[in-house]
């Protein structure tokens, strides 16, 4: 069984701050994506990574997959009271279906 | 296309109860695929269908739970005489065709079981 590992499960910071949240697994990720999930709603796709060391900017989020694939970062650069979420880390480690991380559940304070 | 659909959003029902939830996904998409999210977890995979075959289930799926897609275009999920425990969020995604493709979620429908 392929487990995602979120870290940190919780993280409260005030607005303009930067942080990094962490996905790992023990195995290798054919491709990893990043989700943003609001409560009440379903998950939205903000990025997939593929291949190892790679590196994607989307505005104030950087993303980067590590080199052996098997573990991934979030960092959001000045965070914004709209950037309060749930963020989960997903494969689907080459089968059908997706496994989620438990998410790391982000409060920007303003 | 305004993306997934599920409806009711939100159902609350007596134990023991039958309750039934339906997905529309992306038009053109092939695959559709149900998860299911507790409070504090991430979704957890319940079962998968390309067109109208259901080609996987998972361990979570009791024989209470029944999923079709008739017409491999809308999906239902049944959950017959309902327990406390499937009180959760069930999400549906849709995606193109390919397992490498992406999955696009809906909203959910929140379910409490009383």
């Amino acid at each position: 069984t392929q487990l995602l590992e979120q870290s940190p499960q919780f993280l409260s910071i005030q607005e303009g701050e930067n942080l990094t949240v962490y996905c790992n697994s023990s195995s290798v990720f054919s491709s990893l994506q990043w989700y943003r999930q609001e409560p009440g709603e379903g998950p939205v796709l903000l990025v997939t990574v593929v291949t190892g060391g790679e590196v994607k900017k989307l505005k104030r989020l950087t993303f980067q997959f590590g080199d052996a694939r098997k573990d991934s970062s979030l960092h959001i650069t000045a965070a914004q009271p709209g950037d309060t979420g749930l963020y989960l880390c997903a494969s689907n480690f080459g089968n059908e279906k997706l496994t989620f991380g438990t998410g790391t559940r982000l409060t920007i304070i303003p | 296309d305004t993306g997934v659909s599920q409806d009711p959003r939100h159902k609350i029902t007596k134990r023991g109860q039958n309750v039934t939830f339906r997905c529309d996904p992306i038009s053109e998409h092939n695959r559709l695929y149900w998860y299911r999210q507790t409070l504090g977890q991430g979704p957890e995979f319940l079962t998968y269908f390309q067109n109208e075959a259901q080609l996987e289930k998972s361990r979570l799926l009791s024989d209470r739970f029944s999923a079709e897609r008739p017409k491999g275009s809308f999906s239902t999920l049944e959950i017959q005489r309902t327990e406390q425990g499937d009180s959760a969020m069930y999400l549906c995604a849709s995606s193109l065709d390919r397992q490498t493709d992406t999955q696009y979620f809906g909203p959910g429908t929140r379910l409490t079981v009383l």
